[in-house]
């Protein structure tokens, strides 16, 4: 398995552009879980799905950013308008649910407002 | 707020030596901690994980240490090598189902020659 696939792997933009991140899971695994980290805050959950339904957005920082999940094997975050403070590295994660394993990181997609 | 504290924030350790990484944890009870290693430019990648039931466990050169009664945990590292050098992020899954893990704010280990 090729892992957990986020693009692009860097994105720099300017302020008030809309930014999409894309992520493809780990086939079989139906959790799927969007994280941004920064240095001051570290690991940030910001939201997450089980079997492509939204669980827990409690972490989405305002309404400038939304996700979707249309199926299985895809997700993407979208910051619109986009801020110099949205710059950190965001990562996608999968699991399988109670499987009690663990997550799987992508390699993240570090982003850059500028 | 559920939440899971990690010490110390960064850790310089010489070839050889035993560098020791701590969490605890308050209010909520978990039942689920593994430890995540991350590598610069890369995602965390599971590294070593324990239930509440059991109160070591050893993969290789890594130990997990938990203390169920003082809510503390640790990773250990034994012969630590220069390619241990990353961060390490502790974490805990709640009771109840959920999948959100709770992760700690990482320790950044440094392994010299």
């Amino acid at each position: 398995d090729a892992g957990v696939i986020q693009s692009p792997r860097h994105e720099v933009t300017e302020m008030g552009q809309e930014v999409t991140l894309r992520c493809k899971p780990i086939s079989g695994h139906n959790s799927l879980f969007w994280y941004r980290q920064t240095m001051m805050r570290g690991l940030e959950l910001l939201i997450y799905f089980n079997n492509n339904v939204p669980i827990d957005d409690s972490g989405m920082p305002e309404d400038r950013f939304s996700a979707k999940m249309p199926n299985a094997s895809f997700s993407t975050l979208k910051i619109q308008p986009s801020e110099p403070r949205d710059s950190a590295v965001y990562f996608c994660a999968s699991s399988y649910f109670n499987g009690g394993q663990g997550y799987t990181f992508g390699s993240g997609t570090r982003l850059t407002v500028v | 707020q559920q939440q899971v504290k990690q010490s110390p924030q960064s850790l310089i350790v010489q070839k050889g030596g035993i560098p020791i990484i701590n969490c605890a944890y308050e209010n909520t009870a978990f039942d689920y901690f593994p430890w995540y290693q991350q590598f610069p430019g890369k995602g965390p990648a599971l590294l070593i994980a324990i239930r509440p039931d059991v109160s070591e466990k050893k993969e290789g050169r890594f130990t997990i240490s938990f203390n169920k009664s003082a809510k503390q945990f640790s990773l250990h590292i034994m012969d630590s090598q220069p390619g241990d050098s990353a961060t390490y992020f502790c974490a805990a899954i709640p009771q109840g189902g959920s999948e959100k893990l709770v992760f700690g704010k990482g320790t950044k280990l440094t392994v010299n020659p």
